[in-house]
């Protein structure tokens, strides 16, 4: 079974200072790999998202993160941050093509402050 | 815009009662999921639906059971609530597996009390 480690649960940031969040998982034959943000009050929402081509993604509020598959990591990093992305942010993996695939399996979640 | 809404935003029940947490969505999408999410456990899965009246066991089942009778709808059951199943519930649906997994689209979750 597919796991994912968020090794930091809350991550303070001045604001305009970079940042990032780190997720790794456990290795597997083939992975596609989430960053989902939550908002205060709010569900869940895609941040971006790599199944495959270039190992870099972007989001279009200026996230980026990068698939490393020989360290099975997925960090989210975004260059200067602002009020506004004070949140929860979630890494998922999945297993993959086939049945069974649209399942995710979710890391414990990161909690980012930013302080004004 | 994709639309998926819960009947509830917050539910206050008392242990033993039976529990319904209703999901829809709007988009037709053929998978649907139930999440509890916890402090410092993120998100779990309880069940999900690749289609009507079809259904999965996910990470966590015990004490729940679903229903999905309809395409857009799946409901969850706690048929006896205890004080270990006060939890955040989000609802989720995302398009046919079978393939690269495509976005989960969340609802705004239920946050349950049982007392």
């Amino acid at each position: 079974a597919q796991s994912v480690t968020q090794l930091d649960s809350q991550v303070p940031v001045f604001e305009e200072a970079p940042v990032e969040l780190r997720c790794n998982y456990s290795s597997s034959v083939s992975v596609y790999l989430f960053w989902y943000v939550q908002y205060p009050n709010q569900g869940l929402q895609l941040l971006l998202k790599y199944l495959s081509g270039s190992t870099l993604v972007e989001s279009i509020n200026g996230f980026e993160a990068e698939f490393n598959k020989s360290q099975t990591s997925f960090h989210l990093r975004k260059p200067s941050v602002h009020i506004s992305d004070t949140a929860e942010y979630f890494c998922a993996v999945s297993d993959g093509e086939g049945f069974g695939n649209e399942k995710l399996t979710f890391g414990t979640g990161t909690r980012l402050t930013i302080i004004p | 815009d994709v639309k998926v809404t819960q009947s509830s935003r917050y539910l206050v029940k008392r242990t033993g009662e039976k529990v319904f947490l209703e999901c829809v969505q709007d988009m037709d999408h053929e998978n649907m999921f139930w999440y509890r999410q916890d402090p410092g456990l993120g998100l779990r899965l309880i069940y999900f639906s690749y289609d009507v009246k079809m259904k999965e066991k996910g990470d966590i089942p015990e004490g729940y059971s679903v229903s999905r009778e309809k395409k857009e709808r799946f409901s969850l059951i706690l048929e006896s609530a205890s004080t270990n199943q006060t939890s955040m519930y989000l609802c989720a649906s995302s398009t046919l597996g079978g393939r690269p997994a495509d976005t989960q689209y969340f609802g705004p979750g239920t946050r349950l009390t049982v007392l």
